[in-house]
């Protein structure tokens, strides 16, 4: 089992750049996020899908933009990339939002923007 | 928005030492989560606590939720090399998407 698939695993833009972070998991699961992890800050919620044809701002939003493609997949782009945005990106996905949900996380894309 | 304090931030212990994390937040959670992540890689699910006082144990591993669901606990005992990596702890809300999460605490077992 697959589980969550992120795509590309590194990456460097130049800024300004745009590009789209690919995700899809193989669980059937309804819900599926997007965190950023940068040092010392912990995970971030940028967005989230609570099922399909849904999407909601989390913590971070600004600079992004998401699409809840279909149940399986859920993108994450950046229109114009800022320095700023140097980050490891996690997608993850629930099988709902009720209490005690276990999230899985992919293995993260490592994004550098110079 | 609901914080989660994580501490100790570092921790490097000897191989067969006992050793604890705490999770500590002035919100009340309808359920918490501990997460390892090894470098490199995304953050694993160890377990999920969902009610007040409620204790569980995996294998070495042992977590403990507060009474009043704000806080929480994890307890290693005889650390192994094996152990080491940053454990995370996370919260959600009753009624909430969102996860938030703690900035985790960095274990080192030295063999």
């Amino acid at each position: 089992n697959a589980g969550v698939t992120q795509t590309p695993k590194f990456q460097v833009l130049k800024t300004g750049q745009s590009m789209t972070l690919q995700c899809a998991q193989d669980m059937n699961h309804n819900s599926m996020y997007w965190y950023r992890q940068d040092p010392g800050m912990g995970l971030r919620l940028i967005y989230y899908s609570a099922s399909e044809g849904t999407t909601d701002k989390g913590e971070v939003p600004n600079g992004y933009n998401v699409s809840r493609l279909n149940k399986r997949e859920f993108s994450l782009r950046l229109e114009s990339a800022a320095p700023s945005q140097t980050s490891v990106y996690f997608c993850a996905s629930s099988a709902d939002y009720g209490q005690g949900v276990d999230a899985f996380f992919g293995q993260g894309t490592r994004l550098t923007v110079v | 928005t609901q914080l989660l304090e994580q501490s100790p931030q570092f921790l490097s212990i000897q191989e067969g030492e006992n050793l604890t994390v705490y999770c500590n937040s002035s919100s009340v959670f309808s359920s918490l989560q501990w997460y390892r992540q090894e470098p490199g890689e995304g953050p694993v699910l160890l377990v999920t606590v969902v009610t007040g006082g409620e204790v569980k144990k995996l294998k070495r591993l042992t977590f403990q939720f507060g009474d009043a669901r704000k806080d929480s606990s994890l307890h290693i005992t005889a650390a192994q090399p094996g152990d080491t990596g940053l454990y995370l702890c996370a919260g959600k809300g009753a009624g909430s998407y969102q996860l938030t999460f703690g900035k985790g605490t960095k274990l080192s077992v030295i063999p």
